[in-house]
């Protein structure tokens, strides 16, 4: 089944570790995108790459960087990670035509922890 | 701006009982587009439904249907005979055609349906 798969599905970090997340799609979407989430909030837009092209959101901050190095994959890599970071990181897929504006498809998330 | 507006922050219902859960939006784009998305405790947020605004045909699917009115600028989602895994948070979100790429997603509703 084509699916949004994000690896791991639990990753443990101690404070100022970097650490990496992954994201991969068999959607073959043009879009890809990070979402931060923590307790009892809705989701919010870190990045997104529309194919090559990356979108940085005007408040997320410099400690989160984002690849893409193929259309298949994407990464979320967090240079510091503080306590404040500790939160479900949910990778999203879209298919954009440019002439409307599809459903995104959510991966599992990953939920990290700062210790 | 854009804002979406999910008053109801939990619901609790008894199975089999309907439950209607209300969304309303704000957007000053003429075309736009309105999601309803599940995310059970197990965390992905699942689709549900996407529905453009030049179409504000209801919609029944099972046991979902959805209420698309302009006039009241809202998208509720009604739940017909609730079960036991209905339970979960529920969020509506808005993408307006002046967006980059943006879902505004409301706070989103806890439904608990109780055996």
């Amino acid at each position: 089944d084509a699916m949004v798969i994000q690896n791991p599905r639990y990753q443990v970090t101690q404070f100022g570790k970097p650490v990496t997340l992954s994201c991969s799609q068999t959607l073959n979407h043009n879009v890809m995108y990070w979402y931060q989430q923590k307790s009892s909030q809705a989701p919010k837009l870190l990045f997104h790459y529309y194919d090559k092209d990356f979108n940085n959101e005007a408040d997320t901050p410099d400690n989160f960087q984002s690849r893409r190095p193929n259309t298949s994959f994407c990464f979320l890599d967090i240079r510091s990670p503080g306590l404040g970071d500790a939160a479900m990181y949910l990778c999203a897929t879209s298919r954009d035509s440019g002439s409307s504006y599809n459903e995104q498809f959510f991966g599992p998330g990953t939920r990290l922890t700062v210790l | 701006a854009q804002k979406v507006t999910q008053a109801q922050t939990e619901i609790s219902v008894v199975e089999k009982e309907d439950v209607t859960l209300d969304c309303v939006y704000e957007t000053r784009d003429t075309t736009y587009y309105l999601f309803w998305y599940k995310q059970p405790p197990s965390g992905e947020l699942v689709f549900l439904i996407r529905r453009n605004s030049f179409d504000e045909q209801n919609e029944i699917s099972g046991r979902y249907s959805w209420n698309f009115q302009k006039s009241t600028s809202s998208f509720n989602f009604t739940i017909t005979a609730s079960q036991v895994v209905d339970s979960a948070v529920y969020f509506c979100a808005l993408y307006g055609s002046g967006n980059t790429g943006k879902l505004i997603f409301g706070q989103g509703t806890t439904l608990q349906v109780k055996p």
